[in-house]
């Protein structure tokens, strides 16, 4: 059974600061792998989505990475902000026919940014 | 619409009560998803439907949940005889529906379901 872990819980840094959020996965047989960001009280975001055949993919100060033999993905931020400042997931697709819905989340790191 | 809408946003209910969620998607969007967050915990998959069909019914824990998308446009998570342990977030996303797998989700801000 996939399970998706993500490390830490919870991370506070101040204002500027360049982090690292950790995605472990027990299966490598993905699909795909999303990463979503989600703010209290609000649904999720879609961030970054990293198809199996590739490495990384970057979206302005967010870079996300895949090693899919290890099961493992980072998701880099640079230059934090107070407005990054919420919930990150880690969501991966499995490999079967019917399973485009079927998403298995983390259970997130809540990131708080400090002015 | 320009997001995903679900009413109720929340939802009090006595146990044993039924109970429908609904989930409006985004215009065109032929693939619709329905999950389930608890407190502190990821979302879980429940249903995916792709038009009207259900796609993928894996995740539904039990008989007592059932999901409809009988125009491939809105749908409806019903519930019966609801249990305090059904308590939760409950979720909608829509997707174009891609050959290639690669699905953008966009998801609602959710329905907050509290059963007493």
């Amino acid at each position: 059974k996939q399970e998706v872990t993500q490390i830490p819980a919870a991370l506070s840094v101040p204002e500027g600061e360049n982090l690292v959020l950790n995605c472990s996965f027990t299966d490598s047989a993905i699909y795909n792998l999303q990463w979503f960001r989600q703010d209290p009280g609000k649904g999720l975001t879609s961030l970054l989505l990293i198809q199996s055949s590739q490495r990384e993919q970057t979206s302005g100060r967010l870079n996300a990475s895949l090693d899919k033999s290890s099961g493992r993905s980072t998701l880099y931020i640079a230059a934090s902000q107070p407005g990054d400042s919420a919930t990150y997931l880690c969501a991966v697709r499995l490999n079967y026919g019917g399973s485009q819905g079927n998403l298995i989340f983390g259970k997130g790191t809540k990131l708080s940014v400090k002015p | 619409g320009a997001g995903v809408s679900q009413t109720p946003s929340n939802k009090v209910t006595e146990k044993g009560k039924y109970v429908e969620l609904r989930c409006d998607p985004i215009s065109g969007h032929t693939a619709l998803y329905w999950y389930r967050q608890s407190l502190g915990q990821g979302p879980e998959f429940l249903i995916y439907f792709q038009g009207t069909g259900a796609a993928d019914d894996s995740g539904l824990p039990n008989d007592r949940f059932f999901a409809v998308r009988p125009e491939g446009s809105v749908s409806t998570l019903k519930i019966q005889r609801t249990e305090r342990g059904d308590s939760a977030v409950y979720l909608c996303a829509s997707s174009l529906y891609r050959t290639s797998g690669a699905n953008v989700l966009t998801f609602g801000a959710g329905s907050r379901l509290t059963v007493l």
